[in-house]
């Protein structure tokens, strides 16, 4: 099944513990993105990949990190995460210049 | 990306079509018009594109005013399944850009 997993799905943290969120797509899309949902605000990229070792930020990048080693997984580091981060992250993915991507299910982060 | 309007809120009952309107008035002439929605607890999912012509897939057709500076997405016949947030959003896929502006949103309720 073609799809886009995240883990963990739920995430309680405290302030300063570096934390990964790992997202993995199986459907071989060279474009990959991260997202944050917070009330009133929508969804907001934090940081994309057109593909392996090509990263860049998007509206939101500050306090967080991204790696893209294998075309298939795309983590989100928060090195030292902080209140203001918490919310409802999504991992996306996509062919370049498709018009369709696929999110994964999401994953609740709480720092407190 | 040019920005999109939408209504809060709307109600419909099961099993009657729904149209979920769209203001862009600021749409460019490569700005294609996609839809997606979010059900309850789970990332967005991708529903229909257009650019010109009215489209038809198997979720929901696409109207596209001939100006294109309104869209509505309709919902056949609607079903306790389809309460999600819809959201209209306008991507310039040939600029190369793959990043989603996602507004706040049509929040649509099914009742029985």
């Amino acid at each position: 099944e073609a799809q886009v997993t995240q883990n963990p799905r739920y995430l309680i943290t405290v302030t300063g513990k570096k934390l990964t969120v790992t997202c993995s797509q199986n459907m071989n899309h060279e474009y990959m993105s991260w997202y944050r949902q917070d009330p009133g605000l929508g969804l907001r990229q934090i940081y994309y990949s057109m593909n392996v070792e090509v990263t860049d930020k998007g509206d939101v990048p500050e306090g967080y990190k991204v790696s893209r080693k294998e075309k298939r997984n795309f983590p989100l580091i928060l090195e030292s995460p902080s209140p203001n981060q918490t919310s409802l992250y999504f991992c996306a993915s996509s062919l370049v210049r498709s018009y369709e991507q696929y999110f994964g299910p999401g994953t609740r982060l709480t720092v407190t | 990306d040019a920005k999109t309007t939408q209504p809060n809120s709307m109600e419909s009952n099961e099993e009657e079509p729904v149209h979920l309107p769209c203001n862009h008035s600021t749409i460019s002439g490569t700005d294609y018009i996609h839809w997606y929605r979010q059900l309850p607890s789970q990332g967005p999912e991708y529903v229909i594109h257009g650019l010109t012509s009215n489209v038809n897939n198997r979720m929901a057709s696409l109207a596209i005013a001939e100006d294109r500076k309104s869209s509505t997405l309709i919902l056949h016949r609607a079903t306790l399944r389809d309460a999600a947030v819809y959201y209209c959003i306008l991507r310039d896929v040939a600029g190369g850009g793959n990043k989603l502006t996602f507004g706040t949103g049509t929040q649509l309720k099914v009742e029985l």
